[in-house]
């Protein structure tokens, strides 16, 4: 079964700390996708950062790093110096499905994480 | 600004009424989801078209139906419309390919009163 598991309802930071939110996935499909996006209250959601199942290197996005540990099927952000403007929930996300055309690709969502930064 | 456009962006309606919701794709992008996030709820996926055919489906009502036209772009029809259909509608595009990211409208907010 394709599944994301996030385990932190909420969670809260001090402004400029790091924080870790978790992010756990099943799936048995050898090729896949893991994204976290970010739902402000304004309820837009805003892509984050982006990890294939094959890249060996954990991905970056300016104060975005995923942790990415394959063989514990988990897929942590990370948000470095936390800013006021970081408050928000945040979904992890999985894209599985047929590799070569995306006809049958499948994208499975998280409950979120909702993050408050404390100033 | 990603790109998919969501009309319209807030709606109230009465029970028992029907609404349809329209988004447009980004351009060149093939593949249309529909998702559903009701008050301080994750998002639950409705269904996908893949080029004008449905392709995946969800936890997707019988009152509700969708479809993709050639020009690419999707209508969701809600009907009978309950108080508990009030929620965040989101439709998202993805290109081609394996590495996509779903590209999201900034929603329909429906309410049901």
């Amino acid at each position: 079964a394709q599944k994301i598991t996030q385990t932190q309802p909420g969670m809260f930071v001090q402004e400029k700390e790091a924080v870790t939110l978790d992010c756990t996935y099943d799936t048995s499909d050898q090729s896949y996708g893991l994204f976290w996006y970010k739902q402000p209250s304004s309820g837009e959601m805003i892509f984050l950062i982006y990890q294939g199942s094959y890249d060996e290197q954990n991905a970056t996005e300016g104060r975005y790093s995923l942790n990415f540990q394959k063989a514990r099927k988990s897929a942590n952000l990370v948000i470095s110096a936390s800013q006021l403007g970081d408050s928000a929930m945040y979904f992890c996300a999985m894209r599985v499905g047929v590799l070569i055309r995306d006809t049958g690709n499948q994208f499975y969502f998280g409950t979120g994480t909702s993050l408050t930064v404390i100033p | 600004d990603s790109g998919v456009t969501q009309t319209p962006k807030h709606l109230i309606t009465a029970t028992g009424q029907r609404v349809t919701l329209r988004c447009s794709p980004r351009s060149g992008d093939l593949s249309v989801y529909w998702y559903q996030q009701s008050l301080d709820q994750g998002l639950q996926f409705l269904i996908q078209y893949y080029n004008g055919e449905e392709r995946a489906k969800g936890n997707i009502l019988e009152r509700f139906s969708a479809q993709q036209f050639p020009d690419l772009h999707s209508e969701l029809n809600l009907s009978s419309l309950e108080l508990g259909d009030s929620a965040l509608y989101f439709c998202a595009s993805s290109v081609t390919g394996f590495s996509g990211e779903l590209f999201f409208g900034e929603g329909s907010r429906l309410t049901v009163l």
